[in-house]
């Protein structure tokens, strides 16, 4: 069955550069969310969109923006970088209207080190 | 504002000992809760979703209940294969989306 693909896997950048993360959701799929996990901890929510519009906004810097497009693919833009940025970001997806539960599936992540 | 314990943190078992996992929670009001599994490196895998108190759900050697304040995760006769990193999350009624909030995970290790 198709999963969550997530470019790239490994992203290497310095400080103060920018990064673009994308995430392309299972076929279907109309809702995309991103979670951001430091070492050692657990996935934390950042934001998610529902039919391109952002549904619900969390712990996202103001760094940070993201959009989701027309084919319902998404894109996390991260600016002036900080070594504190350096996790892994996964993108999940799910099928259903907004603020259901429906399960939500991620994909295998972008491991993101900023040095 | 929600929240989520697991416990305990780390677990080590042989092949073939059974244990629980736990995941205490407090959210005004519970959509659903979520086990999943994570490999180191990996993005997490979709295991249960319960939904009310007194549901339960299996898959293989996985038994997850759930009551008003916690959800256990049954393992039984372990394999080491099994060893992974387990995550508990809540979705809560009151959030205007979908968002998880997760527990810190329990980490088991199966030794053959």
């Amino acid at each position: 069955a198709a999963g969550v693909i997530q470019s790239p896997r490994h992203l290497i950048k310095e400080k103060r550069e920018t990064a673009t993360l994308k995430c392309y959701p299972i076929p279907r799929h109309d809702t995309v969310y991103w979670y951001q996990q430091g070492p050692g901890q657990d996935p934390q929510f950042l934001i998610s969109f529902y039919e391109k519009m952002q549904s619900d906004k969390g712990s996202i810097p103001d760094r940070f923006s993201a959009q989701q497009f027309s084919d319902y693919h998404s894109e996390l833009n991260m600016s002036s970088l900080e070594l504190g940025d350096s996790a892994l970001y996964f993108c999940a997806s799910s099928l259903g209207r907004q603020g259901s539960s429906y399960e939500q599936y991620f994909g295998p992540g972008t491991r993101l080190t900023v040095t | 504002e929600d929240q989520v314990t697991q416990s305990p943190e780390a677990l080590r078992l042989q092949e073939g000992e059974s244990s629980s996992l736990n995941c205490s929670y407090t959210v005004s009001g519970l959509r659903g809760l979520f086990w999943y599994r994570q490999d180191p490196g990996k993005g997490p895998e979709f295991l249960f979703t319960l939904y009310s108190a007194g549901e339960e759900k299996e898959k293989e050697r996985l038994k997850a209940t759930l009551t008003k304040k916690e959800s256990f995760l049954h393992i039984t006769a372990p394999k080491p294969e099994d060893s992974a990193t387990y995550l508990c999350a809540v979705q809560a009624e009151e959030t205007s989306g979908s968002r998880l909030t997760f527990g810190e995970g329990t980490q088991l290790t199966v030794n053959p």
